[in-house]
């Protein structure tokens, strides 16, 4: 079964730092990885979607790569603002009963 | 805008009532999908339809029934309430998620007392 983990589950940064976050995945047999944003109260906001034969995607300032030899996922977001206070969810596509979300980073953006 | 709706937004109910959550899509994807969200254990999938006239059970089914109206709608039913069914609940769309991921609407807080 997929397990798909995030660490931290929290991380608080000043305003204008460069932040990884980290998605890592056990099972490589994925179609592709999706990152969503969810803010408090709401639903899930989609950022970046990767393939499983891309290396990575770019949205203005988020950055999502993909290792799938070593079941990893990082986003990239340079230069933080506090409005990229969030939490951070990824999630793996294995097909349609096999989508297995992480439980997320909250990130805290200091101004 | 285009999106998924849900509704309602708040729910509070006793144990043993029974409700309905709607949802509703408006970008002609094929797939729809209800998922509940607990503090700690990430979304989990309840019920999907890959396609219109057709449902199939997720990861965490029982207590749940699912319609598929039409295309653009799938509602969740809850047939007799319990308060281990306390959740959110998340609808999702996807034209085919495999290449184009998921479109989630602002969920449902149901509240089971």
């Amino acid at each position: 079964k997929q397990e798909v983990t995030q660490i931290p589950a929290a991380l608080s940064v000043p305003e204008g730092e460069n932040l990884v976050l980290n998605c890592s995945f056990t099972d490589s047999a994925i179609y592709n990885l999706q990152w969503f944003r969810q803010d408090p109260g709401k639903g899930l906001t989609s950022l970046l979607l990767i393939q499983s034969s891309q290396r990575e995607q770019t949205s203005g300032r988020l950055n999502a790569s993909l290792d799938k030899s070593s079941g990893r996922s990082t986003l990239y977001i340079a230069a933080s603002q506090p409005g990229d206070s969030a939490t951070y969810l990824c999630a793996s596509s294995g097909g349609y009963q096999k989508v297995t979300f992480g439980t997320g980073t909250k990130l805290q953006v200091i101004p | 805008n285009a999106g998924v709706t849900q509704t309602p937004k708040f729910q509070v109910l006793k144990t043993g009532q029974s409700m309905t959550l709607q949802c509703a899509q408006d970008m002609n994807h094929n797939s729809m999908y209800w998922y509940r969200q607990d503090p700690g254990m990430g979304l989990r999938l309840i019920y999907y339809s890959a396609s219109e006239g057709t449902t199939d059970k997720g990861e965490v089914p029982n207590g749940y029934n699912v319609s598929r109206l039409n295309k653009r709608e799938f509602s969740l039913r809850l047939e007799s309430a319990a308060p281990s069914q306390t959740s959110v609940y998340f609808c999702a769309s996807s034209e085919d998620h495999l290449n184009y991921g998921y479109t989630f609407g602002s969920g449902t807080r149901l509240t089971v007392v």
